[in-house]
């Protein structure tokens, strides 16, 4: 069975800087998605990126930005010019190709102070 | 922007009553699913469904769970005796399809909170 980890619990910031959220994930398949999924303090969980294993390339989406390593089964986000707004709790969340259900971890709660 | 909806926003009940958490999916997905999250827990998933029928469920889900698409746009979820340890946030989700990640996205809804007494 696959599993996801974030041994962050709690990370803090300040508005305009970076930071890196880590996630690491064990799985004896080759070919999987993962993704990082923000939960502001509204609940609504939202997408912010996701990545395809089979792809070398880093996804970026605006801010957004992951580093990927597939040997060492490591997915990071990193958050550039951090925003007030980017404050919320962080899954990182592993699903299988074809697969139905995504595995989460236990997140990790980003404050950002201006 | 489509977003999954969810109501009611919070739920009380007592333990052994029936609950019934319904969810509206994006309208053209074609996969749902039920997650639950544990207050200081992860989210675990409950229950996928496809062309009405259940396509995975997780041990949590159940004889006491259930689920229907009643209509060409609900999603429902029902707890038939809830118990104290149905007390969580349950998250709907959708998906478009299968073939590429795109499509197998899952976007998440705002979320029921049941409390159970």
């Amino acid at each position: 069975a696959q599993t996801v980890t974030q041994s962050q619990p709690e990370m803090s910031v300040q508005e305009a800087e970076t930071v890196t959220l880590s996630c690491t994930y064990d799985t004896s398949e080759s070919d999987y998605y993962l993704f990082w999924y923000k939960q502001p303090p509204s609940r609504q969980m939202i997408l912010v990126i996701r990545q395809e294993a089979y792809k070398q390339q880093n996804a970026t989406e605006n801010r957004f930005s992951v580093n990927f390593q597939k040997a060492a089964k490591s997915f990071s986000l990193k958050i550039s010019d951090s925003q007030l707004g980017d404050a919320a709790m962080y899954f990182c969340a592993y699903r299988s190709v074809g697969g139905n259900k995504l595995v989460f971890g236990a997140g990790t709660i980003l404050r950002v102070k201006s | 922007e489509p977003e999954v909806t969810q109501t009611p926003s919070h739920q009380v009940t007592q333990m052994g009553q029936e609950v019934i958490l319904r969810c509206v999916p994006i309208s053209n997905h074609l996969y749902f699913y039920w997650y639950r999250q544990i207050l200081g827990q992860k989210v675990e998933f409950l229950v996928s469904f496809y062309n009405n029928e259940i396509s995975e469920k997780s041990e949590i889900f159940d004889d006491q769970f259930s689920v229907e698409r009643p209509d060409g746009s609900n999603f429902t979820l029902k707890i038939r005796s809830t118990k104290l340890e149905d007390s969580a946030m349950y998250f709907c989700a959708s998906s478009e399809g299968f073939g590429d990640p795109r499509k197998e996205t899952q976007y998440f809804g705002p979320g029921t909170r049941l409390l159970v007494l």
